[in-house]
């Protein structure tokens, strides 16, 4: 199936800095990904689409001038969290889309757990 | 909006009963609903899941069941062992969305 990761896999930071998140599909490459946040023992909310080449679609609510997504290439996409303050500690989980069959399936990446001091 | 609702939140199962959870959704342009399992600190592994042209789905102890008349899907976990105590989540693509519910915390009791 397909694989996915994210680096680092959880990071502490100050609060007023910037943090990067990776994430990278390891066996396939996807025009289209997802950043979503989960805070504890909720559900998956999503916070952007990104798609390759272009500006990532944000969800509402979600400040993208704070959370900067960069598509490079397609098999990474990035998202920093700038100046992070505690409220932003949160998991962040990305997913590729796969066209699996005749659907598109998404496959999601071990999680980044940020904790914001 | 579109909206997918889970019960229960919270199940609790004997070793070896069975564990049923369901969802419904509320749109009817849905056509995938993917199941996956989130174990504590790590990102949601799909486990299984069902189009829109299919009724039930079955993978060894795992099954899954839908009736798009009442926009009902369900999962199915038979013979429970303590490796299946995680969180739950279904999801049904709604337009261009993949809409979640909100989780079902499974404990699998010795």
């Amino acid at each position: 199936g397909a694989v996915v990761s994210q680096h680092p896999s959880w990071v502490i930071c100050k609060s007023g800095t910037s943090v990067k998140i990776e994430c990278r599909s390891l066996d396939f490459q996807a025009t289209t990904m997802f950043w979503y946040r989960q805070f504890p023992k909720q559900s998956l909310m999503l916070m952007a689409t990104s798609n390759e080449g272009s500006k990532a679609t944000y969800e509402q609510g979600v400040e993208k001038d704070k959370f900067l997504i960069n598509h490079a290439s397609l098999t990474l996409s990035t998202l920093t969290v700038t100046s992070a303050h505690p409220e932003d500690s949160s998991f962040y989980i990305c997913s590729y889309n796969r066209l699996a069959e005749t659907q598109e399936t998404q496959y999601f990446g071990p999680g980044t757990r940020l904790l914001v001091l | 909006g579109e909206n997918v609702e889970q019960h229960p939140s919270t199940l609790s199962v004997q070793e070896g009963d069975s564990a049923v959870i369901k969802c419904t959704y509320s749109d009817s342009a849905s056509n995938y609903f993917p199941w996956y399992k989130q174990e504590l600190g790590k990102g949601p592994q799909l486990i299984i899941d069902i189009r829109s042209n299919v009724g039930e789905k079955k993978d060894q102890r795992i099954a899954v069941t839908l009736n798009k008349t009442a926009k009902h899907f369900s999962l199915h976990i038979t013979e429970t062992q303590p490796e299946d105590s995680a969180v739950y989540f279904c999801a049904a693509t709604g337009s261009d969305k993949i809409i979640f519910g909100k989780g079902t915390r499974l404990h699998i009791l010795p």
